[in-house]
């Protein structure tokens, strides 16, 4: 599976779009990429994934360079609770089974 | 729906001690796996099962590290004898199976401190 690189932190004022790069140049063609995110004391929850289209649900939008080396999540209005650590993931689909989780982004949102 | 349950939230042990983690996945979900987080890392995969056969068990510390889902259901974690360096958040989650965009959910965690 294609490494990932984000940044190690980001601070984001309530009510603005907090837009959190992740890199994954080596990403191969067969490759989701994944958004998780962990809220203190809790374990990973799925936000978002892609392969090669933008994707929008109710949580962000997923927005996918055409080269598909890089990536952004966007959370268009943050708030409070949406501060947490962002893992951003590329899984093979025939390698399904390693979901690998780099070290994060840490999203402070502030007030 | 419940999510995945898991159980003990914390648990303090001293070193050389046994302690079990249980799971409870999502009602349906064939896939289940646990991770392990240290201290300012991502979670990393110790086993994954599907139904009731450990399938990936690769990065799972087999000198002291067992793990069982008997009827392809809930599964428990042990650690035998617990060392420092276990100390750790055990996550488990499950999925409905491992093809295709595949999505996981997560428990909450057991928080092992190991003194």
């Amino acid at each position: 599976d294609a490494k990932t690189t984000q940044p190690p932190s980001m601070d984001c004022a309530e009510g603005r779009a907090a837009n959190l790069p992740c890199n994954h140049s080596t990403i191969s063609g067969n490759e989701y990429v994944y958004w998780y995110r962990q809220i203190h004391s809790q374990g990973p929850q799925y936000i978002i994934h892609g392969l090669k289209n933008n994707e929008t649900n109710e949580m962000a939008s997923l927005i996918i360079t055409e080269d598909r080396k890089s990536s952004t999540l966007i959370l268009p209005h943050a708030t409070l609770r949406d501060t947490a650590v962002y893992y951003c993931i590329s899984r093979a689909t025939y390698n399904t089974d390693k979901l690998i989780f780099g070290t994060g982004t840490r999203l402070q949102v502030f007030p | 729906e419940a999510g995945v349950v898991q159980s003990p939230r914390y648990k303090i042990i001293e070193k050389k001690q046994p302690v079990a983690f249980w799971c409870n996945p999502i009602s349906g979900h064939n896939t289940l796996y646990w991770y392990r987080q240290n201290l300012g890392q991502g979670p990393e995969l110790l086993i994954r099962y599907e139904n009731e056969e450990a399938v990936d068990d690769s990065q799972l510390p087999k000198d002291r590290f067992s793990a069982e889902r008997l009827k392809g259901v809930d599964s428990t974690l042990k650690i035998q004898p617990a060392e420092l360096g276990d100390s750790a958040v055990y996550l488990c989650a499950s999925s409905l199976d491992s093809s295709g965009a595949n999505v996981l959910t997560f428990g909450a965690g057991s928080r092992l401190t190991v003194l």
